[in-house]
C-alpha cells in the first residue's frame, strides 16, 4: 500500500460545529503532517508529527486540534471555525530519517473543506 | 528567508506541444529540489527529486535540470496531453535541521492543455 487516503473528501460545517479529519497510510511512515491549501496558492505547513509526537505546530490557531492515535492514523479536530478557514487539507507523511534526500512526502487527495 | 519563485504563472499550450517551466531558488543549505503535479481539488503527486549532484533526471515525458551553480531548476514537458493539465510545484528542501525536512514551495504553474 503505498497511498495515504484522507476522509471525508468533502466536510461542510457551521462555525458552531465540531468535526474531524482523518488521514491513513501504511506504508510505515514516522513522520505525518497536516497542510492547508487556498485556491490558487501552494500548501502551507500546519503541524508535524514524528513518532506519534507533535514536532512542528506553525502558530495554528487553537480552533485545530490535531491528534496521533497511532503510526498510521492522523487527526485533525475542527472547532469554532471561521469561514477563512475553508480550504483543502492536505495530509501527508514520510519517513523521518536523518538523510533528507529520500525523505519524500506522500500527500493525499485532500478534504475540501467550507465554513459557513 | 528561503524562496521559490516559478515562472510563468501560468501557461497555456496545444495538445502533443512541448513546454519548460522555470523554477529558481534562494534556499540554503540546500538538500534537494522536487516537481510535483498537482491536479485541482487534489494532493500534489511526485514527478521527480533531484539532489545537489543531480542535472538532469527524466520521468516519462517529463525532464528536470537542476543548475545548483545558479539555483535554477527547469521542468520539461514533451509532447503534451490533455491531462497534463495541471499545477506544478517547484519544492526545495533545505539540508540540516530537522529530520523531516521542512518543504519550501513554490507558487505554483498553471499549465492548460487545450486540444
Amino acid at each position: 500500500d503505498t497511498e495515504v487516503t484522507q476522509t471525508p473528501k468533502h466536510l461542510v460545517m457551521g462555525m458552531t460545529n465540531k468535526k474531524s479529519l482523518k488521514c491513513e497510510q501504511h506504508m510505515g511512515h514516522r513522520a505525518m503532517y497536516w497542510y492547508k491549501q487556498k485556491a490558487k496558492k501552494p500548501p502551507e505547513l500546519m503541524f508535524v508529527y514524528s513518532y506519534e509526537k507533535l514536532s512542528i505546530n506553525e502558530s495554528v490557531p487553537s480552533r485545530f486540534s490535531p491528534e496521533c492515535p497511532n503510526s498510521s492514523l492522523l487527526n485533525l479536530h475542527l472547532h469554532a471555525l471561521q469561514p477563512e478557514d475553508s480550504a483543502l487539507y492536505l495530509c501527508a507523511s514520510s519517513h523521518p530519517r536523518t538523510g533528507q534526500v529520500h525523505n519524500e512526502q506522500f500527500f493525499g487527495p485532500g478534504t475540501r473543506l467550507t465554513v459557513l | 528567508k528561503n524562496q521559490v519563485e516559478q515562472s510563468p504563472q501560468s501557461l497555456i499550450i496545444l495538445e502533443g506541444k512541448n513546454c519548460t517551466l522555470q523554477c529558481n531558488y534562494t534556499v540554503s543549505p540546500f538538500s534537494n529540489l522536487r516537481w510535483y503535479k498537482q491536479d485541482t481539488g487534489r494532493g500534489p503527486v511526485s514527478l521527480t527529486i533531484m539532489t545537489f549532484s543531480e542535472n538532469t533526471k527524466s520521468n516519462g515525458r517529463y525532464t528536470a535540470t537542476l543548475d545548483a551553480d545558479t539555483k535554477q531548476s527547469s521542468l520539461h514537458i514533451t509532447a503534451s496531453q490533455l491531462s497534463d493539465s495541471a499545477s506544478y510545484i517547484c519544492v526545495v528542501i533545505a539540508a540540516g535541521g530537522t529530520s523531516y525536512g521542512k518543504l519550501t514551495f513554490g507558487q505554483g504553474t498553471i499549465l492548460t492543455v487545450h486540444p
